[in-house]
């Protein structure tokens, strides 16, 4: 089954900088979606970007997509403590209803 | 509404107990999954329902571990006997078709 892959794995940024991750995966989908985990808690989403979209915001939050080369980025612009998280991709294919995350990324952002 | 629901947040038990994780998810949603979260696995998806059935349990790592949807607003993940390796956190989520997935809180279980 394909997979959410996020790449680099551990991101270390000072605050007020921008942190970008990016996740490959290896079939066709229907959406990606990117969830935050702050430590101890559950996953939490973030944005929904459908197979038929290129870009998408969310506030401070911007998402691509290029099923092209199947790959998706997420992008923190002026990032906070607050930020500092594991965040996760995940897909969704036709023909069911689960999503397959990827292993996520750790993000700090210093103060 | 209140979001997903799980109960307990934390259980400690001892090896060979039965275990038994429960998930009230959000009202209206017609999946609902259950994880395992490790450090060294991370996020594993046991099993999902649609629609109060089981679709794919092809995570359920053995015999040990079953799982149950008797209605749309309750299920049930069970561990029978526990094991010292079953120690992790186990998510419940919810959606709607193949939208986002709202997660609860997680149970961390601890087996001595």
């Amino acid at each position: 089954s394909q997979q959410g892959e996020e790449d680099p794995q551990a991101l270390s940024i000072q605050e007020g900088e921008n942190a970008t991750m990016n996740c490959s995966y290896k079939t066709s989908i229907n959406n990606l979606q990117w969830y935050r985990q702050n430590s101890g808690r559950g996953l939490v989403h973030l944005i929904l970007i459908r197979s038929n979209e290129r870009e998408k915001h969310s506030g401070r939050l911007r998402v691509t997509l290029d099923t092209s080369k199947k790959s998706s980025s997420l992008l923190i612009t002026a990032s906070r403590a607050a930020d500092t998280a594991s965040y996760f991709c995940a897909t969704a294919t036709y023909g069911n209803n689960r999503l397959a995350f990827g292993k996520g990324n750790q993000v700090v952002v210093i103060p | 509404d209140a979001g997903v629901i799980q109960s307990p947040r934390h259980e400690v038990t001892e090896m060979g107990q039965e275990v038994t994780l429960r998930c009230k998810p959000i009202s209206g949603h017609n999946s609902l999954f259950w994880y395992r979260q490790t450090m060294m696995r991370g996020l594993e998806l046991l099993i999902y329902f649609n629609n109060n059935v089981p679709i794919d349990d092809s995570g359920m790592p053995e015999d040990r571990f079953s799982a149950k949807m008797p209605n749309a607003s309750f299920s049930t993940l069970k561990i029978q006997p526990s094991e010292p390796r079953d120690s992790a956190v186990y998510f419940c989520a919810s959606s709607l078709d193949r939208g986002e997935q709202y997660f609860g809180p997680g149970t961390r279980l601890t087996v001595t």
